[in-house]
């Protein structure tokens, strides 16, 4: 089955710098990628989604770009913010299967202010 | 998000109990998962729902028991409660692969 794995799994950064998260996964036929964050207490939410006939996808301040060949993809936020501390987890899906998402055990990013 | 709810939001129960967490989603979705929430271990898949009637086992099953009688609802059953099932659960509904999650039910086992 499909392994997701994220390193690092906490990040620290300087409000304002950038915020790099890195996510691997195992199976080759993936081809839905979301990301989730979550705030303390709260449940998961959605904050952007990628599929593999694209390579990266922006919103406003976050991206995620997406290499096939290397089975990777990471989120980037820029001009990071205090209200960015959370919990972000990065998942991978064949879509058109059974729906089902392999998620990564998470990283806690913290913004410094 | 108001589109997925769970009930109850907060459980305590003793060993060997039996506890129905509930989970009731009004966006007619076809998919339906649990998962539970621990640190260290991100988000483990319990089962999950492809239709009313139709259950399969994710990669956390044992001691869990679902059913699907609606296309909204889809109950989590711990037959006969253990200190090693406290943890935080999430029921969640999807569409072409994207999850939407309930609030979460945090469940103590004493």
């Amino acid at each position: 089955g499909e392994n997701v794995e994220q390193h690092p799994s906490t990040l620290s950064v300087q409000e304002g710098d950038s915020a790099v998260i890195k996510c691997t996964y195992s199976d080759s036929a993936s081809n839905y990628f979301p990301w989730y964050k979550q705030e303390l207490g709260k449940r998961p939410q959605l904050i952007i989604d990628i599929r593999s006939n694209v390579g990266e996808k922006k919103d406003q301040r976050i991206a995620v770009t997406l290499n096939k060949t290397a089975k990777h993809f990471s989120l980037h936020i820029t001009e990071t913010q205090p209200e960015d501390s959370a919990v972000y987890f990065c998942a991978a899906s064949i879509t058109g299967a059974n729906s089902k998402l392999t998620f990564g055990k998470g990283i806690t990013l913290s913004v410094r202010p | 998000d108001a589109g997925i709810t769970q009930s109850p939001r907060y459980k305590i129960t003793e060993t060997g109990r039996q506890v129905t967490l509930m989970c009731h989603q009004t966006w007619s979705h076809s998919y339906m998962f649990w998962y539970r929430q621990d640190l260290g271990h991100g988000l483990r898949l319990i089962y999950y729902s492809a239709a009313a009637d139709i259950t399969d086992k994710g990669e956390v099953p044992d001691g869990y028991v679902v059913s699907r009688s609606k296309t909204e609802n889809f109950p989590l059953t711990l037959e006969s409660a253990t200190r090693s099932q406290t943890s935080v659960y999430f029921c969640a509904s999807s569409v072409d692969s994207e999850q939407f999650f309930g609030p979460g039910t945090r469940l103590t086992v004493l």
